[in-house]
């Protein structure tokens, strides 16, 4: 059974500074991994995915991944209290399914 | 406007009612997925369906129903037996056959059973 771990958080920076979001994923086979944005009360949207080694960069977001150790993050840079959301990591699993972790709360504070 | 639509936004049952969740999409996507989220949890998969008139059960079938008789549409009925109903459900999307997997979900509809 695949997994993919989160730190629950929550996760406090200060408007303005970068933050460091992780996710562990237990099968070395993965190719492709997803970052969804939740609002409290709302619905999970899509906001970055990345498929090979390295960094992707989108706006103030950069998501990293690494293989070899079987992580990827996402890294928000000058951090807005907008930012204010809960972010959840998805894997893909057979038959077009995805796995998500529990997903990290993270707070930005003016 | 593409996209997503689920209803309705709340809904409020009695205890031993069946309730049907609508879920339409006119992405033209062929996969649909229901999951149910809990407060303070992740994402649990109720029933998924990759093509029109087939469908799995996913981690959490038990209580739950649902049909695909057209691609645009993916309805999920909470029966009775389902012993605690009251969640968030979400509806969500998918484009096979790219290799890709990203979803994309409704606004969802919050359940209350009493």
């Amino acid at each position: 059974q695949k997994e993919v771990e989160q730190n629950s958080g929550p996760l406090s920076v200060p408007e303005g500074a970068i933050a460091s979001l992780n996710c562990t994923y237990s099968d070395r086979g993965s190719q492709s991994f997803f970052w969804y944005r939740q609002y409290s009360g709302k619905s999970p949207e899509l906001i970055m995915f990345i498929y090979s080694n390295g960094d992707k960069e989108d706006g103030r977001f950069t998501a990293q991944l690494n293989k070899a150790s079987q992580y990827v993050s996402l890294l928000i840079r000058d951090s807005q209290p907008s930012d204010s959301a809960t972010y959840l990591c998805a894997v893909p699993n057979q038959g077009g399914k995805l796995i998500f972790g529990q997903g990290t709360e993270l707070s930005v504070k003016p | 406007d593409g996209g997503i639509t689920q209803s309705p936004k709340y809904l409020f049952r009695k205890e031993g009612q069946n309730v049907t969740l609508s879920c339409e999409q006119n992405l033209n996507h062929d996969a649909m997925y229901w999951y149910r989220q809990d407060p303070g949890q992740g994402l649990r998969l109720i029933y998924y369906s990759q093509i029109v008139n087939d469908f799995q059960k996913g981690d959490i079938a038990e209580g739950y129903s649902v049909s695909r008789e057209k691609k645009e549409s993916f309805p999920l009925t909470v029966t009775s037996a389902q012993k605690n109903p009251t969640a968030f459900y979400l509806c969500a999307a998918s484009s096979r056959g790219q290799g890709n997997y990203e979803q994309y979900f409704g606004p969802g509809t919050r359940l209350t059973v009493t």
